[in-house]
């Protein structure tokens, strides 16, 4: 595997089950995040990782709860989730000095 | 905070044409710069990147942008169109710190054979 990888790359869940996103790169970086993409929106940044330590959370519900174990993993756990957090959720991964974010295909989440 | 602002969610033009996507932000401080490409189906691509260097930033696939301070304005050029461009175009900004990234709404590039 190279790049960013996500799985799974669709899920459909109901609200009241409990199911997490995996996000994994192979690119070396020390830097990770999760987005939110939903039509029509600008791409919401959720949570930022910097050497496996959160450092940023933008007010996001505590439905959604991420964990970093290393460097190279990411993930995102889901429980009692809304009809409106269906939306693409995309993982990317930098090198903290360069900016430059490279992202996963993302899981597209159905919440029914 | 900061924002983006793409002007056009939709932009078509005819192969062989000249591609002009507009972005204007708004940062009280100096800004880090992007456009990201995004294919059906796939994640976001990064295209180039303005960090306080040269104003005109070259990019992948004929791309480049141009940093107006005096505009506040990081506008996505292409000489010629090709029907491989068609996707969805995001500009972004960040913060000096890499922290916070900031995304435009995207403009959605149709190219007419």
């Amino acid at each position: 595997e190279t790049g960013v990888t996500q799985t799974p790359r669709h899920l459909v869940m109901g609200m009241t089950n409990k199911k997490s996103l995996k996000c994994e790169q192979h690119l070396g970086h020390n830097a990770m995040y999760w987005y939110k993409q939903s039509a029509k929106k600008p791409l919401e940044l959720m949570f930022v990782y910097n050497f496996k330590e959160q450092t940023e959370n933008n007010s996001v519900p505590s439905r959604f709860s991420p964990e970093c174990p290393n460097s190279s993993h990411l993930f995102l756990h889901l429980h009692t989730l809304q009809p409106e957090d269906s939306a693409l959720y995309l993982c990317a991964s930098s090198q903290r000095q360069t900016y430059e974010q490279y992202f996963g295909p993302g899981t597209r989440l159905t919440v029914t | 905070a900061q924002s983006v602002t793409q002007l056009g969610s939709h932009v078509s033009v005819s192969e062989g044409a000249l591609v002009l996507l507009r972005c204007n932000y708004s940062s009280s401080v100096p800004p880090y710069l992007f456009w990201y490409v995004q294919y059906p189906n796939q994640g976001l691509q990064l295209l180039l990147k303005y960090t306080s260097a040269a104003t005109l930033v070259k990019g992948i696939n004929g791309f480049e942008a141009e940093f107006k301070k005096s505009e506040t304005s990081f506008h996505l050029t292409k000489p010629s169109a090709h029907m491989s461009d068609a996707a969805e175009y995001f500009c972004a900004v960040s913060d000096s710190g890499g922290n916070q990234f900031y995304f435009g709404t995207g403009t959605s590039l149709t190219v007419i054979p």
